[in-house]
């Protein structure tokens, strides 16, 4: 079946950079994109961006565009979210979803919490 | 404005049908771009319960529904179940944006 496993809690302090991986198994990688989520505690769904995980070409939120790095290593079927120069807002769990139109499936998130 | 507007909450006492709307722009659900809805229960990942507007994937009882009209979309669930009670999001694209976007979430109290 689809799986997208994802990496453990990180504690970050602020202006840190945080690398999130994602590990898909089931199905055909550079077939499908991957998107990236995040949710702040208490907050609704936030998307971040997504890679084309064939061509590489990625498309970030116009807010995260100069922090965000989306990657994806066909070799090891894993796609990476990296975010720098962190601030206390950027608290949340992060999920990475497979991505055709729609999010399918959803790995099961990181949490990420940055404070001082 | 590129938003995706859901109302916070939403009720309905066991068996009864409740809908929940998804209010979007000309940059977004307006410009035909197709709607998504999820489901997240607490402290888990959400999951997909209707692409394109209104299919199910598989899995998902037929009580789940949606439909698209305009610059609005709506998720519908006949014969509520205690089950059911979790937050549920809308998404689309936006052009503007160059980028996909949610709705603000609603809750569902049953």
């Amino acid at each position: 079946q689809v799986q997208l496993v994802q990496s453990g809690v990180e504690v970050k302090k602020p202006g840190a950079s945080v690398k999130v991986s994602c590990k898909t198994s089931g199905y055909t990688f550079t077939n499908y994109g991957i998107s990236w989520m995040r949710q702040a505690p208490g907050q609704g769904l936030e998307w971040m961006g997504w890679i084309s995980v064939s061509s590489g070409s990625t498309s970030y939120a116009q807010h995260l565009r100069d922090r965000l790095t989306l990657t994806a290593d066909t070799s090891t079927t894993t796609a990476y979210m990296e975010l720098r120069r962190l601030r206390s807002d950027d608290t949340a769990v992060y999920y990475c979803a497979r991505a055709n139109g729609a999010f399918d499936p959803w790995g099961q998130g990181t949490l990420v919490t940055v404070s001082s | 404005q590129s938003v995706l507007t859901q109302q916070p909450s939403v009720s309905g006492a066991p068996g009864q049908r409740v809908t929940i709307s998804c209010s979007g722009s000309t940059s977004n659900i307006g410009a035909g771009y197709d709607v998504n809805w999820y489901q997240q229960f607490p402290g888990t990942a959400p999951k997909l319960l209707i692409y394109g507007n209104n299919i199910r994937p598989s899995g998902v009882p037929d009580r789940f529904s949606g439909s698209k009209s305009g610059t609005s979309a709506s998720l519908a669930i006949t014969g509520l179940q205690s089950e059911d009670e979790a937050d549920y999001y809308c998404q689309s694209y936006d052009s503007s944006l160059s980028g996909s976007l949610f709705g603000g979430g609603t809750k569902l109290t049953v």
